[in-house]
């Protein structure tokens, strides 16, 4: 049982599609951006971050999008899998290492 | 990188009691912090553990409510005092080291208070 993402807004994608999650932030002056992916019952785990002075970064099948003109930020999670289901966050590393945690968004993949 | 160990994994208390949670990683790091995730909510920072030293708390939550012991590298603890329903939630311990952008996480302690 969870209750992790019961409330949040919900992605539902065709297994094999791409998956776009989206999010805002609020610090200019966070200099790291940092996506989570949290599964019923663990702690969040990182998946990929990008410097504040960058505008994209890949990696295994997922994709960072920084636009610090309008402080937004996405994830692309390509091919996605049904262990891609789970709840997304994303995060700004302020000062001291400190994170604060956007809303999150819960991606369920239909097979 | 770094593996946390939380304890208890969940717990049910009496209000009015207090509940002290474990974190343990398997290495050395600078930084340690715990964080609340109310249910079906995100993760809201509650203090950095500081080694030696008292913990530095956010703006909402004290050292009387969430006092936070870190004796050394590898090892905190979180209690939580004189419980409420409302402290019904998960709570994680996280750490990582300057300079690292990858903080590392606990599975979480699921604490409800009736």
């Amino acid at each position: 049982g969870e209750s992790v993402g019961l409330h949040l807004p919900t992605l539902s994608v065709q297994e094999g599609d791409n998956s776009i999650i989206n999010c805002a932030y609020s610090n200019s002056a966070s200099d790291y951006f940092i996506w989570y992916k949290q599964e019923s019952g663990k702690g969040p785990q990182f998946i990929i971050d990008i410097r504040s002075n960058m505008d994209k970064r890949q990696g295994q099948r997922v994709t960072v999008l920084l636009n610090k003109t309008v402080k937004h930020l996405s994830l692309q999670i390509a091919a996605t899998q049904p262990g891609d289901s789970a709840v997304y966050f994303c995060a700004e590393r302020a000062a001291g290492n400190k994170l604060t945690f956007g809303g999150g968004t819960r991606v369920l993949v239909k097979p | 990188s770094a593996v946390i160990s939380q304890k208890p994994s969940r717990d049910i208390c009496q209000r009015g009691t207090s509940l002290t949670i474990q974190c343990q990683v398997d290495s050395q790091v600078t930084m340690m912090f715990w964080y609340r995730q109310q249910p079906g909510q995100s993760l809201t920072l509650i203090a950095t553990a500081n080694q030696g030293s008292e913990a530095t708390y956010e703006s909402g939550f004290v050292i009387d409510k969430f006092p936070i012991s870190r004796p050394n590298l590898t090892f905190s603890t979180l209690t939580v005092s004189n419980m409420s329903p409302e402290d019904s939630s998960i709570y994680l311990c996280s750490a990582t080291d300057v300079g690292d952008t990858e903080a590392f996480f606990g599975q979480g302690t699921r604490l409800t208070v009736v």
